[in-house]
C-alpha cells in the first residue's frame, strides 16, 4: 500500500527556517520517472506547488518561492525533506507531500500526482 | 507561469443533476491538465489527469474534456458525496492549480 505522512514542527516563528519530512512507503524513489513533491494550502484558500525532487534527483521550485525553498531526499530513509526559510505568517497552512507519476500518450509524456499524504499543519506566529 | 481560471467559483446544485466546471489556461497547455477533488478537512484527491483520463477508483459519471486553453469537468447523475471542491492543475510548465470551484448540494 502507497503512502505518505508529513512531519514537522506545528509552531515556528517569523523569521525562522522550516524543515518537514515526508516519510513514504509503498514505492520507491529511485524508480525510473516517480518524484515526490509538496503543495500547501492557506486556510481557505487554494493549492499552492511548492517543489519537487525526482528519481535521478532533479529538482524544481516554484519560482516565487525558489530563493527560500530546498527539497532533498533519502532513499534509503524513504523520506523526502523541505526546508523554507525566512518563514512569514503569510506562510500558515497546511502542507501536504505527495507523489508524482508520468505516462506517455500520443501527444507526450503527461505528469500527474496520485498519491497524496494527509497533510501537516504549520502555523507561524510570534 | 501559466495561471489556471477556474468558474465558476462556487455552485449549489441538486443530487441528480450535471455539472460543469471549467477552467481556462492563461496559454495552451496542450493536453496538460489534471482535475482533483478535496473534500472537507482532507487532502486532495486525483480525478482525472491527461484532461480525460479517469484515474482508477473514480466512479464514471466524473469525465473530462478540452485541449489547449480551454478544459471541462463534468460530474453526471450529482450524489451527495460530490460534495467538495475541484481544482485543475496544468503540468505543461511550471505546476500551477486553479483557484478552486466550491460545489454544494442544494
Amino acid at each position: 500500500q502507497i503512502s505518505l505522512k508529513e512531519s514537522g514542527p506545528t509552531l515556528v516563528k517569523p523569521s525562522q527556517t522550516l524543515t518537514l519530512t515526508c516519510t513514504y512507503s509503498g514505492f520507491s524513489l529511485t524508480t525510473s520517472e516517480v518524484g515526490v513533491g509538496w503543495i500547501r494550502q492557506p486556510p481557505g484558500k487554494a493549492l499552492e506547488w511548492l517543489a519537487l525532487i525526482y528519481w535521478d534527483d532533479d529538482k524544481r521550485y516554484s519560482p516565487s518561492l525558489q530563493s527560500r525553498l530546498t527539497i532533498t531526499k533519502d532513499t534509503f530513509k524513504n523520506q523526502v525533506v523541505l526546508t523554507m526559510t525566512d518563514m512569514d505568517p503569510a506562510d500558515t497552512g497546511t502542507y501536504y507531500c505527495a507523489r508524482r507519476r508520468s505516462g506517455l500518450m500520443w501527444f507526450g509524456t503527461y505528469y500527474y500526482t496520485d498519491v497524496w499524504g494527509k497533510g501537516t499543519t504549520v502555523t507561524v506566529s510570534s | 507561469d501559466t495561471q489556471l481560471t477556474q468558474s465558476p467559483s462556487s455552485l449549489s446544485a441538486s443530487v441528480g443533476d450535471r455539472v460543469s466546471i471549467t477552467c481556462r489556461a492563461s496559454q495552451s497547455v496542450s493536453f496538460y491538465l489534471n482535475w482533483y477533488q478535496q473534500k472537507p478537512g482532507q487532502a486532495p484527491n486525483l480525478l482525472i489527469y491527461a484532461t480525460s483520463n479517469l484515474q482508477p477508483g473514480i466512479p464514471s459519471r466524473f469525465s473530462g474534456s478540452g485541449t489547449g486553453t480551454d478544459f471541462t469537468l463534468i460530474i453526471n447523475n450529482l450524489q451527495r458525496e460530490d460534495i467538495a471542491t475541484y481544482y485543475c492543475q496544468q503540468s505543461y510548465d511550471t505546476i500551477t492549480f486553479g483557484q478552486g470551484t466550491r460545489l454544494e448540494i442544494k
